[in-house]
C-alpha cells in the first residue's frame, strides 16, 4: 500500500524561527491535507492542497503531486504554533482510502 | 454552524460491554469515515462510507462495526471491547468530489476517548 513519511519527526524552534516540514508518498494520491493537533488533541484543519501553492497568513503549502510529497512553511514560529502536524492521503481503491503520515512534533521555545 | 460532532467525548467501559459512539455531520457530506490514534501508531482509518449504505474496511477494521442508514450520522459499534481497543476515535466527513476524481477536505470530530478497562 502506499506509504506516508514525515521529516523530521521532532522540531524545536525558537519563537520568530521558521521551518520547513515535508510529506513524502509512495504513489498517486488524489488528494492531501496538513492537520494541526493542538495540546487538546483536536484536528485543525490547515490546507486542502492535492497540487500547487496555497497561504493563509504565517503558514503556507506547496504540494509536487508529480514528484510525490508536499511541503508546509511556518513562518515567524509562535509558542502556540507548538503541537503535531499530520499530512493525510487519500487515493482511490474503488472508495477513498487515507493513510496518515506519523506526524512532526513541534515545540516552539518563547 | 458547519460541524462533525461525536458522542460521548469520554467513555470508560469494562470488557464485553456493547457500545456505540456517535458520529454526525450538518454538511449534507456523502463521506463519512472511522479513525483511531495511538501513541506510537499514528492515525489509522477503521472504516469509511462513501454514501448511505455503502461502507468499506479501511485499514484496521476488526472488532468494529458501522452503519450508514442515513446521510448525516454514522455509528462506530464495538459489540465486545477489548482493552486494545483503548484509544482516541476520531470521525470525519467530507464531499466526494469525483468529478475531480478525488475525495473532498475532511473536516473532523472533535474525538473521543475510549477506555476499555
Amino acid at each position: 500500500g502506499i506509504q506516508v513519511e514525515q521529516s523530521p519527526p521532532d522540531l524545536i524552534l525558537q519563537e520568530g524561527a521558521n521551518s520547513t516540514l515535508r510529506c513524502n508518498f509512495s504513489d498517486s494520491v488524489n488528494n492531501l491535507q496538513w492537520f494541526h493537533q493542538n495540546p487538546w488533541g483536536q484536528l485543525i484543519n490547515l490546507f486542502y492542497i492535492p497540487s500547487g501553492t496555497k497561504q493563509n497568513g504565517r503558514l503556507s503549502a506547496t504540494t509536487v503531486a508529480t514528484e510525490r510529497y508536499s511541503l508546509l512553511y511556518i513562518s515567524s514560529s509562535q509558542t502556540t504554533d507548538s503541537g503535531v502536524y499530520f499530512c493525510a492521503v487519500s487515493f482511490n481503491t474503488g472508495g477513498f482510502k487515507t493513510i496518515f503520515g506519523a506526524g512532526t512534533r513541534l515545540f516552539v521555545k518563547a | 454552524e458547519a460541524q462533525v460532532t461525536q458522542n460521548p467525548r469520554y467513555l470508560i467501559t469494562v470488557t464485553g460491554k456493547k457500545l456505540t459512539v456517535t458520529c454526525s455531520q450538518n454538511m449534507n457530506h456523502e463521506y463519512m469515515s472511522w479513525y483511531r490514534q495511538d501513541p506510537g501508531l499514528g492515525l489509522r482509518q477503521i472504516y469509511y462510507s462513501m454514501n448511505v449504505e455503502v461502507t468499506d474496511k479501511g485499514d484496521v477494521p476488526e472488532g468494529y462495526k458501522v452503519s450508514r442508514k442515513e446521510k448525516r450520522n454514522f455509528p462506530l459499534i464495538l459489540e465486545s471491547p477489548s482493552p486494545n481497543q483503548t484509544s482516541l476515535y476520531f470521525c470525519a466527513s467530507s464531499l466526494t468530489a469525483v468529478f475531480r476524481g478525488g475525495l473532498g477536505e475532511q473536516y473532523f470530530g472533535p474525538g473521543t476517548r475510549l477506555t476499555v478497562t
